[in-house]
């Protein structure tokens, strides 16, 4: 069963570095989002990505963000200057447009020290 | 303002405990409504969507339902492998993005 993978599951930075998170949407699929969960928290939506551009983003998704579909199988999200308050879990999702089903990654938790 | 409501917060229950979980919301627009679970640490898994009213869907020991203001998750005779946080999610715009709700975490005990 195809499956939404992300790398790596753990990331641990220092304040103020640029961290690449790193995703594999469903190969059919042609919508892409990144959401966040903070511990303890709602999942928050971060963006939304189709046909090489970004379609939606939230308050959250300010000029420290940035996404990008390097080639035909990755999707990533850039964080430049990491702070404190962005250690959460990063969650890649994409979608099946015809049934309007999004699939979820299994997170990569990011850890600013 | 849209809102959304997961109740109850937490819920424990033993095995073979059925029992429901609700999603009530007031949400403008609506174009989907999502149940999503979520084990410790992991990504949300995906359930079920319904569109409009009086839609059901059913999975294994889950059964979702829909009305104008409020979903359901049924959990019929559930096991303990049935624990876990399930997410109530909706979709209001072009886009697909979702909005979650706090979720419901479910403890079922032997």
């Amino acid at each position: 069963e195809p499956e939404v993978t992300q790398t790596p599951s753990h990331q641990v930075t220092q304040m103020g570095q640029e961290v690449i998170l790193r995703c594999v949407p469903i190969s059919n699929h042609l919508y892409f989002y990144w959401y966040r969960q903070i511990l303890g928290q709602k999942v928050e939506f971060l963006v939304s990505f189709y046909n090489n551009e970004i379609s939606e983003k939230s308050e959250i998704f300010d000029d420290q963000f940035s996404v990008e579909r390097p080639d035909g199988s990755n999707f990533t999200l850039k964080i430049r200057s990491t702070k404190l308050e962005d250690s959460a879990m990063y969650f890649c999702a994409s979608l099946n447009y015809r049934v309007g089903e999004q699939y979820f990654g299994p997170g990569t938790r990011l850890t600013v020290t | 303002e849209d809102q959304v409501t997961q109740s109850p917060e937490a819920l424990r229950l033993q095995e073979g405990e059925s029992s429901s979980l609700n999603c009530s919301y007031t949400v403008s627009g609506l174009r989907g409504l999502f149940w999503y679970r979520q084990d410790p640490g992991k990504g949300p898994e995906f359930l079920f969507t319904l569109y409009s009213a009086g839609e059901e869907k059913e999975k294994e020991r889950l059964k979702a339902t829909l009305t104008k203001k409020e979903s359901f998750l049924h959990i019929t005779a559930p096991k303990p492998e049935d624990s876990a946080t399930y997410l109530c999610a909706w979709d209001t715009g072009g886009g697909n993005k979702l909005t979650f709700g706090t979720g419901t975490q479910l403890k079922v005990e032997l």
